[in-house]
């Protein structure tokens, strides 16, 4: 079985500060890691993804994550945030060890705030 | 470039009146297609995928079905919707070879 877990509802910062939205994962096999997010009435769009190689991982608008192995974490940081990224923000996971499954399962979501 | 569609885009029902939404992919054959309904604005719930034409594979029980009549067209179904049905439908879809999931713009489901 696989599961994520997100442990911040919400994450609050200010607009130019550094952001981290939190994420770590259980899977049996080798994990596929990602990060999508969501604008309010939207559907959720792809940000990055980490499937083998480096651990830091660049994505779109700004955003990296880095793979922990030891400590079963995939958290998203960006250097300096801005207003317009504030969203929800969801990690999710696919076990590697699977034959013939493509389902991702999701985090319940991170609610990020960036503050003027 | 690829591009996935849902219609509608709201919808208000009454309980007990059947359900249809559509979902189509364009720009891409032999898709894998996935349907998602978010509750309350958060967690994802996977209801149904496809692998195929005619191939549904259901996640959990409910009074919801799916089916897949052409290669890249998912469709979801209800004979008689409940109250507990509202919510926010999403379609996704991936290759057979890639691992992430692109998703429609979504469906707001209001049942009365």
């Amino acid at each position: 079985a696989q599961s994520v877990a997100q442990p911040e509802d919400q994450v609050n910062v200010a607009e130019g500060n550094p952001l981290t939205v939190k994420c770590t994962y259980s899977v049996s096999g080798n994990p596929y890691l990602f990060w999508y997010v969501q604008y309010p009435n939207r559907g959720l769009q792809f940000l990055l993804k980490y499937i083998t190689g480096d651990n830091l991982v660049k994505g779109s608008y700004g955003f990296e994550a880095e793979f922990n192995k030891s400590q079963t974490s995939f958290h998203l940081k960006k250097p300096s945030a801005l207003v317009s990224d504030s969203a929800l923000y969801f990690c999710a996971v696919r076990d590697n060890s699977g034959a013939g499954s493509y389902q991702l399962t999701f985090g319940k979501g991170t609610k990020l705030s960036v503050i003027p | 470039s690829q591009t996935i569609h849902q219609w509608p885009a709201t919808l208000v029902q009454p309980v007990g009146s059947p359900l249809s939404l559509e979902c189509t992919v364009e720009g891409t054959s032999n898709p894998n297609l996935y349907w998602y309904r978010q509750a309350a604005g958060r967690g994802l719930q996977l209801l149904f995928y496809s692998v195929g034409i005619g191939q549904i594979s259901s996640e959990v029980p409910q009074n919801l079905s799916a089916s897949r009549p052409q290669d890249r067209q998912f469709i979801l179904s209800s004979k008689k919707l409940l109250l507990s049905d509202s919510g926010f439908y999403l379609c996704a879809w991936s290759t057979r070879h890639e691992n992430e999931q692109f998703f429609g713009p979504g469906t707001r489901l209001t049942v009365l």
